[in-house]
């Protein structure tokens, strides 16, 4: 089992509210992805924070946010919810440059958006 | 633009016959093609990835260049092997370096 947990595990919300996600890197971990999963479909990369920068984005409007803290937590924030916006929500972390590089995922956060 | 294209949704064979899950992609350089599989209940987990050239439970991927494919493969299916896999592919540089394009999954059903 890795390091990388999720909080909370599921949340409801309505349409036009905030939300906020967040995850817990393995430790050590210097780089930590975002992904949405939408029922039936594979993830898709939200984005990706680098020692606290954002390090590279998918397809995804500006109302999806996210930081990167020292002690490799972060967050993800999506603003004025929409239906579409339900999904499974995968953090993944990993240690840019080392020799495995391997990307580990937590569990997700289950997001209902009524 | 990268694709990772994974043609069945759903594979059912039964317990001791092959069991070969495709994956096709294009990308505009040398690519980084992974397999992860996720259990019931459990978290997305890296099966195996192409530059180790190692098996893992079993399973085989060869990465084709000139078919751009890279089908996972297992000669003798036992029933726990039932599970979502997903085929993606890596950015091996950029912006983006690091970020993982999947596949829309194969559920693999290994009946008794």
């Amino acid at each position: 089992e890795t390091g990388v947990t999720q909080s909370p595990t599921h949340l409801i919300k309505t349409r036009g509210q905030q939300v906020t996600l967040r995850c817990s890197s393995q430790s050590g971990h210097n780089t930590v992805s975002w992904y949405q999963q939408a029922l039936g479909q594979g993830p898709q990369f939200i984005f990706q924070y680098y020692r606290e920068e954002e390090n590279g984005r998918g397809n995804f409007p500006p109302r999806f946010s996210g930081l990167q803290f020292p002690n490799y937590s972060s967050e993800l924030n999506v603003n004025a919810l929409e239906l579409d916006d339900s999904a499974l929500y995968l953090c993944a972390s990993r240690l840019r440059d080392s020799r495995t590089d391997t990307q580990y995922f937590g569990p997700g956060t289950r997001l209902t958006v009524l | 633009a990268q694709r990772v294209t994974q043609p069945e949704k759903l594979l059912s064979v039964f317990k001791g016959a092959p069991v070969e899950l495709k994956c096709n992609y294009s990308y505009s350089g040398s690519p980084e093609l992974f397999w992860y599989v996720q259990y019931s209940r459990q978290r997305l987990q890296l099966l195996l990835r192409h530059i180790s050239r190692e098996s893992i439970k079993g399973f085989t991927a060869d990465l084709n260049k000139g078919e751009t494919s890279f089908h996972l493969k297992k000669p003798f299916a036992q029933e726990e092997d039932s599970a979502m896999y997903y085929c993606a592919l890596r950015n091996a540089g950029g912006t983006s370096y690091g970020k993982l394009t999947f596949g829309q999954g194969t559920i693999l059903t290994v009946h008794p």
